[in-house]
């Protein structure tokens, strides 16, 4: 069966510092991965995506997610964090090549950014 | 171009009653999907239609959850009778079609059942 997990629930960063939000999955054959963002009273907002090639992905708003087949994560992560990052960030995963599969979401991390 | 667009944003409601909550996807979308957001959780897919047919609704509870697509457009998802925990965010989203993993969401519904 499938399953994400987001192991931590806040992450909290001073502005202009490195981010990193954390993601782990499970799927029986090759990943297909996905990081949303969801501000307060909005829907949730697609930023990167992998399915193959370079592990490193680029994404909205100066977003990217390093894949790593061998720890099964694929962490989020922004060079210098602005205020305006602060939001709940969600990673999905889904099967590749498997019609019948769904995409599965974790259950969110908080992002704070202070001044 | 518009994106998803739901109505109403919020909705209260006593228990037993019936609610009812619509979905107007992106134009061109074949694949729409009705997820469930409690407070502090992630998305839970509810039911997802391609054109107007659901092809998986195995998460939808059958006995007081309904949901249609009948042109293969805009969707209605219904609740009768809606019970204390159904009080959640109820999310519709909108893909051009099945290999397009990337969901174009709505802002949801906040549903309180008093």
């Amino acid at each position: 069966a499938q399953s994400v997990a987001q192991p931590e629930d806040q992450v909290n960063v001073a502005e202009g510092n490195p981010l990193t939000v954390k993601c782990t999955y499970s799927v029986s054959g090759n990943p297909y991965l996905f990081w949303y963002v969801q501000y307060p009273n909005r829907g949730l907002q697609f930023l990167l995506k992998y399915i193959t090639g370079d592990n490193l992905v680029k994404g909205s708003y100066g977003f990217e997610a390093e894949f790593n087949k061998s720890q099964t994560s694929f962490h989020l992560k922004k060079p210098s964090a602005l205020v305006s990052d602060s939001a709940l960030y969600f990673c999905a995963v889904r099967e590749l090549y498997s019609s019948a599969s769904k995409i599965i979401f974790g259950s969110g991390t908080r992002l704070s950014i202070r001044p | 171009e518009a994106g998803v667009v739901q109505s109403p944003r919020y909705k209260i409601i006593e228990k037993k009653q019936p609610v009812a909550f619509w979905c107007n996807p992106i134009s061109g979308h074949n694949t729409l999907y009705w997820y469930l957001q409690n407070l502090g959780q992630g998305p839970e897919l509810l039911i997802r239609y391609e054109n107007e047919e659901a092809v998986d609704d195995s998460q939808l509870p059958k006995d007081r959850f309904s949901a249609e697509r009948l042109k293969g457009v805009d969707s209605t998802l219904k609740i009768q009778p809606a019970e204390l925990g159904d009080s959640a965010v109820y999310l519709c989203a909108s893909a051009r079609d099945r290999t397009y993993n990337e969901q174009f969401f709505g802002p949801g519904t906040r549903l309180t059942v008093l």
